[in-house]
């Protein structure tokens, strides 16, 4: 069955600190890659997102994403991040098949310590 | 514009009653995605509807139903409601369904507690 992993159930970093979240699937075909953040009492959003075209993404609030292929992999990064990045993260795929039915993962929480 | 909504908000049941959720997509949207958020879990998906049809459905039991209105709105229905069932229910919508997939919008949620 399709399904998307991601790692990391809960990550602990301080401010400034690197950040990668790791995020794999399984499908064969073609995908579309999702990232979603949900901060603290907010709406699931749109971090970002990859169709086609150059693997790696940019999203908002300087994160990115690279997409590797023969991998399964879509591994959302931050250089530097902030106390206010503390969220939940997910990662989502779309397979590009007649289903076209959107799998998460379970999420990852991040807390940023000050 | 304005964004998904969900009514109402908060829910508390009882074991063995039924709820009713509505949500409100974005105006344009026609897909209406259900999704059942827990601890642990993430998000689950229930079930899509495009153009008042059921076009993908996940795996829940019968007592998880839905419809879905030729305005686009679309209602959840959980009958003979259980402990387990409390979570947070989102709803998204998107503009299309199909091979060109477009951006999920996703509502505030409602929260269900069943004691």
């Amino acid at each position: 069955a399709q399904s998307v992993s991601q790692h990391n159930h809960h990550v602990i970093l301080s401010e400034a600190a690197s950040l990668e979240l790791g995020c794999n699937y399984s499908y064969g075909g073609t995908v579309n890659l999702f990232w979603y953040v949900q901060y603290p009492g907010q709406h699931l959003q749109l971090l970002l997102k990859y169709f086609s075209g150059d693997p790696l993404v940019k999203g908002i609030k300087g994160f990115e994403a690279e997409f590797i292929k023969s991998k399964f992999s879509f591994n959302l990064r931050k250089p530097s991040v902030q106390w206010s990045d503390t969220a939940e993260y997910f990662c989502a795929v779309t397979p590009m098949n007649r289903d076209d039915k959107i799998i998460f993962g379970k999420g990852t929480r991040l807390h940023i310590l000050p | 514009k304005a964004g998904v909504t969900q009514t109402p908000r908060y829910l508390i049941k009882t074991r063995g009653q039924q709820v009713t959720l509505s949500c409100s997509p974005i105006s344009g949207h026609r897909s209406v995605s259900w999704y059942q958020q827990t601890p642990g879990q993430g998000l689950q998906f229930l079930f899509e509807y495009f153009s008042e049809t059921q076009r993908n459905k996940g795996n829940f039991p019968g007592r998880f139903s839905g419809r879905q209105f030729s305005n686009s709105r679309s209602e959840m229905n959980v009958s003979t409601l259980e402990l387990g069932d409390s979570a947070l229910y989102l709803c998204a919508s998107r503009r299309e369904s199909g091979k060109l997939y477009n951006e999920q919008f996703f509502g505030p949620g409602t929260r269900l507690t069943v004691l």
